[in-house]
């Protein structure tokens, strides 16, 4: 079964870009990448999807290479706010339409 | 607008017993997914519906785990008999439709069993 990697954590300060991420080698075809956000005792929550190259939205960009074997997910001036637990999402070769989460990576932002 | 709902939110019981967690997806949406989560093996999918029929659930644990979904409002996941590995927090999805599409999660069911 493929693994979805992710750094365990990363550490920043408020106002800065943050980049975390996500390998993925063994990604299927027709697969989409998403990315979610987790507060303690909440569910994850969506925050941006693609497929190839380069998705935006109002909250971070998403970053993914022409061989689609890793992905980043980008968030802009972060704040004490966004410190959670980041996963991504991407359907796994070995087993047909089977989602697999990545490891997750805890962000602590500091003032 | 109502999200994914979920109960009971928390579930104490001793093992052996039967538990039943249920999951209410969002109207409208075609695709149900049941997740569980621990430290040691993070969010596992264990099985989604596409309107209602069972797709994949080869993430099922083992026999002691069952999953319906008698109609599109509405879903359970049942252990019998419950064990204590089986402590974990489970978590319902609802997408729109596919396994591609952006899932909205409900805040889960946390499970202790002792």
């Amino acid at each position: 079964l493929a693994k979805t990697t992710q750094p365990i954590s990363m550490d920043s300060y408020e106002g800065q870009e943050v980049n975390i991420t996500c390998s993925h080698n063994n990604i299927a075809t027709n697969d989409y990448i998403t990315w979610y956000q987790q507060f303690p005792s909440q569910g994850p929550r969506f925050i941006i999807q693609g497929y190839k190259t380069k998705v935006t939205n109002e909250v971070a960009s998403l970053f993914i290479p022409a061989d689609r074997k890793s992905s980043t997910l980008s968030l802009p001036r972060v704040s004490l706010s966004d410190t959670a637990v980041y996963y991504c999402l991407v359907g796994d070769t070995g087993a047909t339409n089977k989602l697999i989460f990545g490891t997750g990576t805890l962000l602590a932002v500091q003032p | 607008d109502a999200g994914v709902i979920q109960s009971p939110r928390h579930e104490v019981t001793e093992m052996g017993q039967e538990v039943t967690l249920r999951c209410k997806p969002i109207s409208g949406h075609n695709s149900l997914f049941w997740y569980r989560q621990t430290m040691m093996r993070g969010l596992e999918l264990l099985i989604y519906f596409n309107n209602n029929v069972p797709i994949d659930d080869s993430g099922m644990p083992e026999d002691r785990f069952s999953a319906k979904m008698p109609n599109a409002s509405f879903s359970t996941l049942k252990i019998q008999p419950s064990e204590p590995r089986d402590s974990a927090v489970y978590f319902c999805a609802s997408s729109p439709m596919g396994s591609n599409q952006p899932q909205h999660f409900g805040d889960g069911t946390r499970l202790s069993i002792l």
